[in-house]
């Protein structure tokens, strides 16, 4: 398997527009979860699904930011409009079950906001 | 609160040790974890350890686990240049789903 896929690897975008990162999880992962780095608030969960449906999307930090996982091997993360300081790597995370906390992580789209 | 806890830098010459300590705040947590950052890439998961255990030895690593200080390391022998990365250990909360929390992370650079 090539692991979990990101794209684009780089975002450079001017404030307004509209983002929109994806993702491909390992085939047969139940659980995708979205996460943001920066170096201030290291990294925070956005939201998870399971099963194509989103569980939890508590860490989403406004509005402005939505999930979709239309189908188990693509999901979007959409940020609408952009801000500078939503300028982050964003990474896509998927694993097994539910009793598995072994994340593999895609390597993640660096997102500037200018 | 949900803060694990890194310190932020350690630099070792090659084949020295490196030992990367972390505190979590979930007495509960089942497993905790080592993950490795490499520059540009995602996390990749280096070990773990169960809760009712003390210590797990993996080849050049060593993780040592507290649970009365909630207290974890991570032992790196013979410790490469290739080790250089980030560093970052995580915690499960049991909040239905058992969520992972990482910590701030902790560059190590080893130096020639």
């Amino acid at each position: 398997d090539a692991g979990v896929i990101q794209s684009p690897r780089h975002e450079v975008t001017e404030m307004g527009q509209e983002v929109t990162l994806r993702c491909k999880p390992i085939s047969g992962h139940d659980y995708l979860f979205w996460y943001r780095q920066t170096m201030m608030r290291g990294l925070e969960l956005l939201i998870y699904f399971n099963n194509n449906v989103p569980i939890d999307d508590s860490g989403m930090p406004e509005d402005r930011f939505s999930a979709k996982m239309p189908n188990a091997s693509f999901s979007t993360l959409k940020i609408q409009p952009s801000e500078p300081r939503d300028s982050a790597v964003y990474f896509c995370a998927s694993s097994v079950d539910r009793g598995s906390e072994k994340l593999f992580f895609g390597s993640g789209t660096q997102l500037s906001v200018l | 609160g949900e803060d694990v806890e890194q310190s932020l830098f350690l630099s070792v010459r090659e084949g020295d040790s490196s030992v990367i300590n972390c505190t979590y705040t979930d007495s509960s947590s089942t497993y905790l974890y080592w993950y490795k950052q490499e520059p540009g890439a995602g996390l990749q998961l280096l070990t773990y350890i169960f809760s009712n255990m003390d210590m797990k030895q993996d080849q050049r690593l060593t993780v040592l686990l507290n649970k009365k200080d909630k207290h974890l390391s991570l032992r790196i022998a013979d410790t490469q240049t290739g080790d250089s990365a980030i560093y970052f250990c995580a915690e499960t909360l049991n909040t239905g789903f058992q969520k992972l929390v990482f910590g701030t992370g902790t560059r190590l650079l080893v130096s020639p």
